[in-house]
């Protein structure tokens, strides 16, 4: 079975400083990866995917990630948040094998500081 | 171009009542999926369907809880006899289905549940 996990469950970090999030996963075959951002009261919105290709994924908002295979890592990054950027951050993974049913890591909550 | 839409977005019902959650899928998607999420926790598939067909259910409870996808109109997820251990945001997702791989999906802004 697939698993994701999200090792900090809170992250603070000053405006104009750079973030990093954490996902590792667990499963046997090339997992489709995605970041999802949840503002508060809000539904998931998707930041960016990794399907195949380049390990290195673009996304919106000025967040990338990278695909690390031999690390079973998929880390968000941003080079300098926005007092915007705090909402929860939950990475998730697919697999052809088990449907489109997605599994979701526990979730990030990042706290921006002026 | 409306994206998925759910409704009601709160929902208080009492022990024992009926629940019933509304999903209209973002246009042109014609799969619909639901998750639950308790409270400082992530999300947890439930439920997959297709017009008329139920595809994976693996995530429901096996009682209580039920879901459809009607031909004409939005997907209902169902939960009977309600009990405080229901109160959580219900999410909604729609996709398209690509021909490969597995498909992108869309989150509504989801229905928080509470049971009095």
């Amino acid at each position: 079975a697939q698993s994701v996990t999200q090792p900090d469950i809170h992250i603070t970090v000053s405006e104009g400083a750079s973030l990093e999030l954490r996902c590792n996963y667990s499963y046997g075959a090339t997992p489709y990866l995605f970041w999802y951002v949840q503002s508060p009261g809000q539904g998931l919105q998707l930041l960016l995917k990794y399907f195949s290709g380049d390990t290195l994924v673009q996304g919106i908002k000025g967040f990338e990630a990278e695909f690390k295979r031999s690390q079973s890592s998929f880390n968000l990054r941003k080079p300098s948040v926005h007092w915007s950027d705090a909402a929860e951050y939950f990475c998730a993974v697919g697999a052809e094998t088990a449907g489109n049913k997605l599994t979701f890591g526990g979730g990030t909550r990042v706290l921006v500081k002026p | 171009n409306a994206g998925v839409m759910q409704n009601p977005r709160h929902l208080v019902r009492r022990r024992g009542q009926e629940a019933r959650l509304r999903c209209s899928p973002m246009k042109g998607h014609s799969h619909v999926y639901w998750y639950r999420q308790l409270p400082e926790e992530g999300l947890k598939f439930m439920v997959y369907l297709q017009k008329e067909n139920i595809i994976d259910e693996s995530g429901m409870p096996k009682e209580r809880f039920s879901a459809e996808f009607p031909k004409e109109g939005p997907s209902i997820l169902r939960i009977q006899q309600v009990v405080r251990g229901d109160s959580a945001a219900y999410f909604c997702a729609s996709s398209s289905r690509t021909s490969g791989g597995i498909d992108t999906q869309y989150f509504g802004p989801g229905t928080r549940l509470t049971v009095l």
